[in-house]
């Protein structure tokens, strides 16, 4: 069964700086799918980016991007220029790209705050 | 399109009564998805549908809970008797590929 690790329960940055949250896996599937998900304290479950495995290049979305290392099974998540608004919950989630396996696997998340 | 919709939004109901959640999911989407949120558990995948089919209801809890998607338009959670340790946020998410869209949840509080 696939799993999903984050080993930062909190974390915290000083707005405008950068910030990375990582994010490990393990399975032994070849083809799959990454994302991260923002979750602010309204509860909504916000998708913020995804990779896909075969793709080499990193994904990027605004100022949200990702170190994703295919080989090491990790999947980091770096925010640019943090915003107050970025203060949130962010969870690292695994999807099989077998279509009849295709459960979304969440990590423990890793609680993100913004300071002045 | 509007996203996922679930219904209610919060419930509190006494311990022993029946629970209903709803979920529309977002049109198109042929995967639905329920998850439970609780502080202690983090989130935990309950069951999810593809094409309407149950495909894994290993996290079901107990027999108390039962899902159902009669049709590509609407899914329901039961939980029959409810118990206080049941208290938690239910989501539901849909997808089509890869990433899934999630609803606001529902609070659920037994008292």
């Amino acid at each position: 069964a696939q799993t999903v690790t984050q080993s930062q329960p909190e974390m915290s940055v000083q707005e405008a700086e950068t910030v990375t949250l990582s994010c490990t896996y393990d399975t032994s599937e070849s083809d799959y799918y990454l994302f991260w998900y923002k979750q602010p304290p309204s509860r909504q479950m916000i998708l913020v980016i995804r990779q896909e495995a075969y793709k080499q290049q990193n994904a990027t979305e605004n100022r949200f991007s990702v170190n994703f290392q295919k080989a090491a099974k990790s999947f980091s998540l770096k925010i640019s220029d943090s915003q107050l608004g970025d203060a949130a919950m962010y969870f690292c989630a695994y999807r099989s790209a077998v279509r009849t396996a295709s459960k979304l696997t969440f990590g423990t998340g890793t609680r993100l705050q913004v300071t002045l | 399109d509007a996203g996922v919709i679930q219904s209610p939004r919060h419930e509190v109901t006494e311990m022993g009564q029946e629970v209903t959640l709803r979920c529309k999911p977002i049109s198109g989407h042929d995967y639905l998805f329920w998850y439970r949120q609780t502080m202690m558990r983090g989130l935990e995948l309950l069951i999810y549908f593809n094409n309407n089919v149950p495909i894994d209801d290993s996290g079901m809890p107990e027999d108390r809970f039962s899902a159902k998607m009669p049709n590509a338009s609407f899914s329901t959670l039961k939980i029959q008797p409810s118990e206080p340790r049941d208290s938690a946020v239910y989501f539901c998410a849909s997808s089509f590929r890869q990433g899934a869209f999630f609803g606001q949840g529902t609070r659920l509080t037994v008292v």
